[in-house]
């Protein structure tokens, strides 16, 4: 089945420290996007890509760098220079012109 | 920029009962509206979505939302809520190309 990919599901490190979010997606879709969801703060787009080799910031995107070398996958890097990563970050995908979006699971990431 | 406001936080009603969740939302032009629904540590599944034409909109798990332009809103209804529709809701407008902008969300809980 097609779908979108995320791991791990839960993730710890410690402060200072970078960690790379993975994120693949098997349903030929060109859009794939990033969002933090914190509590009653919806969610908030940090990077978008519409095209391989080709992204651009979201709303948030201090401290969070993305990379598009393949179509299927869109990686998150939150970075030390993040003053806050700890949040729930969701990957998601569409075809172009859509506008529907597929969600992966999230992956919870706490740094302590 | 387009936005959606939720003015609800939060949400109980018994089961069996009816349900409106609000969404208000801010554009200009027609816009692209979508309600999508959250379980507890997982991804958002697609309800429905409104682009043009009739405004009652139809969706999955027995929901529909309803597009009103004099009051810039798109409320999610059910008439008879189950155990199993507990989760967080929300509302989102396209905004530019290919993004979607989220409410703050709706949690819902179902009393027995």
């Amino acid at each position: 089945d097609g779908g979108i990919t995320q791991s791990p599901k839960y993730l710890f490190r410690k402060e200072g420290q970078n960690v790379t979010l993975s994120c693949e997606q098997n349903l030929n879709h060109d859009a794939m996007y990033w969002y933090r969801q914190d509590p009653g703060q919806g969610l908030r787009l940090i990077y978008y890509s519409q095209i391989v080799n080709d992204f651009q910031k979201g709303d948030i995107a201090e401290g969070y760098s993305v990379s598009r070398e393949k179509k299927e996958s869109f990686p998150l890097t939150v970075t030390s220079a993040q003053k806050n990563p700890t949040a729930f970050y969701l990957c998601a995908s569409s075809a172009l012109g859509t506008y529907g979006y597929t969600f992966g699971s999230g992956t919870r990431l706490t740094v302590v | 920029a387009q936005s959606v406001t939720q003015p609800d936080i939060h949400i109980t009603v018994s089961e069996g009962a009816s349900l409106e969740l609000r969404c208000n939302y801010s554009y200009g032009a027609t816009p692209y509206l979508f309600w999508y629904v959250q379980s507890p540590g997982q991804g958002l599944q697609l309800l429905l979505k409104y682009f043009s034409g009739d405004t009652l909109v139809q969706g999955i798990k027995g929901f529909e939302a309803e597009f009103k332009r004099s009051q810039s809103s798109f409320n999610l209804r059910k008439p008879s809520v189950h155990w199993s529709d507990a989760a967080e809701y929300f509302c989102a407008v396209v905004q530019g190309a290919q993004k979607l902008v989220f409410g703050q969300g709706t949690r819902l809980t179902i009393n027995p």
